[in-house]
């Protein structure tokens, strides 16, 4: 399973655009990038998954450069509700990583007003 | 539909006792991990399953037993309680494959302490 490093803490103001990269240098041809966040006494939720380029949801945009040795989670218009844990996997055998997902220690953002 | 469901949400254990933290999950999904997340700390993998009759260990698995008869139900089982098993339990489930990637489902957690 690839390694991946992302910061520990970022902090940001509401109405910010806030990006959030997250390297992955011994990322495999079939491994695919996800991204989830993670509320205070919550379960992760996912948020987006990509393999190449860009991907865009209502949610979140994610940028991967051509060599996907690192990726970019981007949240337009931040606002404290997007105050949270993110983390960053990468996985062998494909979008779902076999079964097996092995989190990270996560990035957390706190949003203020 | 209830997507993943934990049971108890709370439980309060002696040290040596055993007990079983239930998870079940009503959208026929193939794949199912069970997690501990220690106060401040990150989500760690203990056993994961990718169909009934299947599972695997993941990074922390000493300590816990699990067994997967059906596709809905996925039981975690705690056989000497230690104060180090002090943490907050998340079961997730998820599509094998699928065209649109949903990622996993999370529960609401099972909140043990061992004292």
């Amino acid at each position: 399973l690839a390694k991946t490093t992302q910061p520990i803490s970022m902090d940001s103001y509401e109405g910010q655009e806030v990006n959030i990269t997250c390297s992955h240098n011994n990322i495999a041809t079939n491994d695919y990038i996800t991204w989830y966040q993670q509320f205070p006494s919550q379960g992760p939720r996912f948020i987006i998954q990509g393999y190449k380029t860009k991907v865009t949801n209502e949610v979140a945009s994610l940028f991967i450069p051509a060599d996907r040795k690192s990726s970019t989670l981007s949240l337009p218009r931040v606002s404290l509700s997007d105050t949270a844990v993110y983390y960053c996997l990468v996985g062998a055998l494909g979008f779902n990583q076999g079964g097996k997902l092995i989190f990270g220690q996560g990035t957390e953002l706190s949003v203020k007003p | 539909n209830a997507g993943v469901t934990q049971t108890p949400k709370f439980q309060v254990l002696k040290t040596g006792q055993s007990m079983t933290l239930q998870c079940a999950q009503d959208m026929n999904h193939e794949y199912m991990s069970w997690y501990r997340q220690d106060p401040g700390m990150g989500l760690r993998l203990i056993h994961y399953s990718v169909g009934a009759g299947i599972t695997d260990q993941g990074e922390v698995p000493n300590g816990y037993n699990v067994s997967r008869s059906t596709t809905e139900d996925f039981p975690l089982r705690l056989l000497s309680a230690a104060p180090s098993q002090t943490s907050v339990y998340f079961c997730a489930s998820s599509r094998s494959r699928t065209t649109e990637y949903y990622g996993y489902t999370f529960g609401s957690g099972t909140r043990l302490t061992v004292v």
